[in-house]
């Protein structure tokens, strides 16, 4: 049983540019959601996507923004980046919308240079 | 006032060492709680699932509830090197999103 898959593993990119981050579910599951850590911090909520539908969203600005698939994969897309935007972005899936345990993948690490 | 608290270490002990791992929350509606373990580099994994107050156990790990003093805990009994990770406490807020602590860096020395 695949857990939670990520790519690209490691993203280096200039400010201002765009970036578009995948996520694959745990088999069975039906929700995923979105983190950003920066190093030495705890996971900061981005937002969580639903029967392809945004459905709550954190303290983060438009740029910020995603995308659900039929088959419940999800993206992440950030637009004009900013120095501040490096760190790694991991995606958790769960099972209900949300309403279950949340099992994250190994994350994409961005680096804005 | 952060939301979730925690001590971010690092907390060093011998191997067998019995482990302490602590959270305070700001929030008394807080119903769910979790403990996660991350390896550098590596995603979050999660370890402990709570609902409530009360003890949980699973092997050697027993997580702790306390919600008159919004306080939760984790306990690693006969620690061992392959422990040493950073430890995360998350609570489930409402429409299910998590909010982590900082983080507790451990290191168990062989």
């Amino acid at each position: 049983d695949a857990g939670v898959t990520q790519s690209p593993t490691h993203l280096i990119k200039t400010r201002g540019q765009q970036v578009t981050l995948r996520c694959s579910p745990k088999s069975g599951h039906d929700t995923v959601s979105w983190y950003q850590q920066a190093l030495g911090q705890g996971p900061q909520f981005i937002f969580q996507y639903y029967e392809e539908e945004e459905r709550q969203r954190g303290n983060f600005p438009d740029r910020f923004s995603g995308h659900q698939f039929p088959n419940y994969s999800s993206e992440l897309n950030v637009n004009a980046l900013l120095l501040g935007d490096s760190a790694l972005y991991l995606c958790a899936s769960s099972h209900s919308g949300g309403a279950d345990e949340q099992y994250f993948g190994p994350g994409t690490r961005l680096t804005v240079t | 006032q952060k939301e979730v608290e925690q001590d971010p270490g690092p907390l060093s002990v011998p191997e067998g060492a019995i482990v302490s791992l602590n959270c305070t929350y700001s929030n008394s509606a807080f119903q769910y709680f979790m403990w996660y373990r991350q390896y550098s580099r590596k995603g979050p994994e999660l370890l402990m699932y709570t609902y409530s107050s009360g003890n949980k156990e699973d092997g050697r790990f027993t997580a702790q509830v306390d919600k008159s003093s919004k306080y939760i805990s984790l306990f690693i009994r006969d620690s061992q090197p392959s422990d040493s990770a950073t430890y995360l406490c998350a609570i489930r807020e409402y429409g299910n999103k998590l909010v982590f602590g900082a983080g507790t860096i451990l290191r168990v020395k062989s």
